[in-house]
């Protein structure tokens, strides 16, 4: 059975600091792992995805995220965090077709 | 561009009353499928469909109902309503049968059983 583990379910960086949000995984297979974002009082949006094509994906606002199969690891980073990036954040491995598997999600907070 | 609607968004439900979580996707994605979030346990996948006229049941399917009559809909019952059930609702859809498809997401329902 797959499933996800988010290690820190809230992170406080300063605007311009660096943003790590870890993720870790556990799949019998090979994994497809996703980065979904929520801002406040939204739907989920996708960040990035793994598809095995590459170990470093790059997504959508300068975020990117390094699949390590010997630490089966998958954190989210960007170099310096914006306000508006202040949202939670998912890890979520696939579990077949659409059904996703999610952690329990990490809340996001950036001061100025 | 609408993508995935859920109706209502707000809803405040007495204990034993039943309603219907509304989804529509304008995308003609075959996968629909419905989430509920509760703090600090992310998304559980509640019912998930792979096409009209088929169903099957998530993680926590128990005191939900669902059906699938078109590819555009897939809604959402709650028989006899909880105060368990007090939650947000997310319906989302997607498109290949991969694995690695990405999974469109409604704003969500927010329900309160009380």
């Amino acid at each position: 059975a797959q499933s996800v583990t988010q290690l820190g379910s809230h992170v406080s960086v300063s605007e311009g600091a660096l943003v790590l949000l870890r993720c870790n995984y556990s799949s019998s297979v090979p994994p497809y792992l996703f980065w979904y974002v929520q801002y406040p009082n939204q739907g989920l949006q996708l960040l990035l995805k793994y598809t095995s094509a590459a170990t470093l994906v790059k997504g959508i606002n300068g975020f990117e995220a390094e699949f390590k199969k010997s630490e089966t690891s998958f954190h989210l980073t960007k170099p310096s965090a914006h306000m508006s990036d202040a949202a939670e954040y998912f890890c979520a491995v696939s579990g077949g077709y659409n059904k996703l598997i999610f952690g329990a999600g990490t809340r996001l907070a950036v001061h100025p | 561009n609408a993508g995935v609607t859920q109706t209502p968004k707000f809803q405040v439900l007495k204990t034993g009353q039943s309603m219907t979580l509304q989804c529509a996707q304008d995308m003609n994605h075959e996968y629909m499928s419905w989430y509920r979030q509760d703090p600090g346990m992310g998304l559980r996948l509640i019912h998930y469909s792979v096409g009209a006229g088929i169903t099957d049941q998530g993680e926590v399917p128990n005191g939900y109902n669902v059906s699938r009559s078109t590819t555009e809909d897939f809604p959402l019952r709650l028989l006899s309503a909880a105060p368990s059930q007090t939650s947000v609702y997310f319906c989302a859809s997607s498109d290949a049968p991969g694995q690695n498809t990405e999974a469109f997401f409604g704003q969500g329902t927010r329900l309160t059983v009380v």
